[in-house]
């Protein structure tokens, strides 16, 4: 099956700072999610990006999809942000598998 | 729309004894996933519903857990009996085809 594999597994920042993560995946896709699982354990979605590049306010991501991988920008760190964050991308019929995540803490 | 909701929130439960886990999906959508998080193997696909058929259970671990959607705005999942090895977060998550998935809340299962 598609393999996804994200970087880095655990990120430390100070408050204000940037940050990028990164997802690799093994196969074509038809969807890729990313969410944010917030400290009480509630999957956030983030953005639907199979392709192309979109921004919410202070994150954004891109995905290339011909090159099997997909970015996640964070700028301005708060420390709601901490959390993990998961790539998921989509096999047929909309099945996600997820990667390991990345663990973010920001400090204050 | 009130999202995705799953029932209960959290249980905690004896060895042996059935748990049945509840959601609702988003009105609408028309698949529906179940989805087991444990620390040792993350977020994992169980079950796969399309248009209220088990399209995909491959991920389903054994017979003792079982799903069922007799409508489509509801399916449960059921482990008989449960062990302590079950213990996780269950999410159930639905869509509209193949666009973007949401997720509900989880319940968080304790096997003791």
């Amino acid at each position: 099956g598609i393999q996804v594999e994200q970087s880095p597994p655990d990120l430390i920042l100070q408050e204000g700072a940037n940050s990028t993560l990164r997802c690799n995946f093994s196969d074509s896709v038809n969807n890729l999610q990313w969410f944010h699982q917030n400290p009480w354990g509630q999957l956030i979605n983030l953005f639907y990006i199979p392709s192309g590049t979109k921004q919410n306010g202070r994150l954004s991501a891109t995905t290339v999809a011909t090159e099997r991988y997909s970015l996640l920008y964070i700028s301005s760190s708060q420390t709601t942000d901490s959390g993990v964050y998961f790539c998921a991308v989509g096999e047929y019929g909309n099945k996600l598998v997820f990667g390991a995540g990345t663990i973010l803490r920001v400090k204050s | 729309d009130a999202g995705v909701i799953q029932s209960p929130r959290h249980e905690v439960t004896e060895m042996g004894q059935e748990v049945t886990l509840r959601c609702k999906p988003i009105s609408g959508h028309n698949s529906l996933f179940w989805y087991r998080q444990t620390m040792m193997r993350g977020l994992e696909l169980l079950i796969y519903f399309n248009n209220n058929v088990p399209i995909d259970d491959s991920g389903m671990p054994e017979d003792r857990f079982s799903a069922k959607m007799p409508n489509a705005s509801f399916s449960t999942l059921k482990i008989q009996p449960s062990e302590p090895r079950d213990s996780a977060v269950y999410f159930c998550a639905s869509s509209l085809e193949d666009t973007e998935a949401f997720f509900g809340q989880g319940t968080r299962l304790t096997v003791v």
